[in-house]
């Protein structure tokens, strides 16, 4: 049974250009979170989605979107890249439905470098 | 608003020795509290977690957490560290009702010397 895939594992884009990561779940989750994990820091809440819907939103600005296929996969887009974005992505899935009682299952999250 | 502080960035321990992780929440009713582990270059595997009813919590690898109403604490514990268990932990707290946001700490180092 996989667990939470991201790819690609690591990224390097120059400020200003878009990125895209992408996460496929566990087997049998239905709800996608992503967390940006700057050097040093713990991970924050940036979105999660449910039924290809997003569900809710941490305090990130609206560079910061994504989207949730029916195969429950999602993708994280930023756009016009700024050096503070530079962080570990992470995304973790859950069985949606239960709130925070459902455990989370973090994938190995993608590295992004903006120079 | 939800937060968490993980008071000590750094904790150095010889193998053998017991281990305590120190953990502050805040949040306007019972939370629901976790403890994940990150080695480096991994992403996060949870440790253990707390809901409600019996204050210590069990989890994986042998650690132990205790949740405390009057401290808003939820401390993880290890009685004899081994090598494997150094890495990054992290404390985090979700809201009781809802979804599944979580709100973590800024993690506490652990390096594990011989």
């Amino acid at each position: 049974d996989a667990g939470v895939t991201q790819s690609p594992t690591h990224l390097i884009k120059t400020r200003g250009q878009q990125v895209t990561l992408r996460c496929s779940p566990k087997s049998g989750h239905d709800t996608v979170s992503w967390y940006q994990q700057a050097l040093g820091q713990g991970p924050q809440f940036i979105f999660q989605y449910y039924e290809e819907e997003e569900r809710q939103r941490g305090n990130f600005p609206d560079r910061f979107s994504g989207h949730q296929f029916p195969n429950y996969s999602s993708e994280l887009n930023v756009n016009a890249l700024l050096l503070g974005d530079s962080a570990l992505y992470l995304c973790a899935s859950s069985l949606g439905g239960q709130g925070a009682r459902e455990t989370q299952y973090f994938g190995p999250g993608t590295r992004l470098l903006v120079l | 608003a939800q937060s968490v502080t993980q008071p000590d960035i750094h904790i150095t321990v010889s193998e053998g020795a017991s281990l305590e992780l120190r953990c502050n929440y805040s949040y306007g009713a019972t939370p629901y509290l976790f403890w994940y582990v990150q080695s480096p270059g991994q992403g996060l595997q949870l440790l253990l977690k707390y809901f409600s009813g019996d204050t210590l919590v069990q989890g994986i690898k042998g650690f132990e957490a205790e949740f405390k109403r009057s401290q808003s604490s939820f401390n993880l514990r290890k009685p004899s560290v081994h090598w494997s268990d150094a890495a990054e932990y992290f404390c985090a707290v979700g809201p009781n009702f809802g979804n599944e946001k979580l709100t973590f700490g800024t993690g506490t180092r652990l390096t594990i010397i011989p």
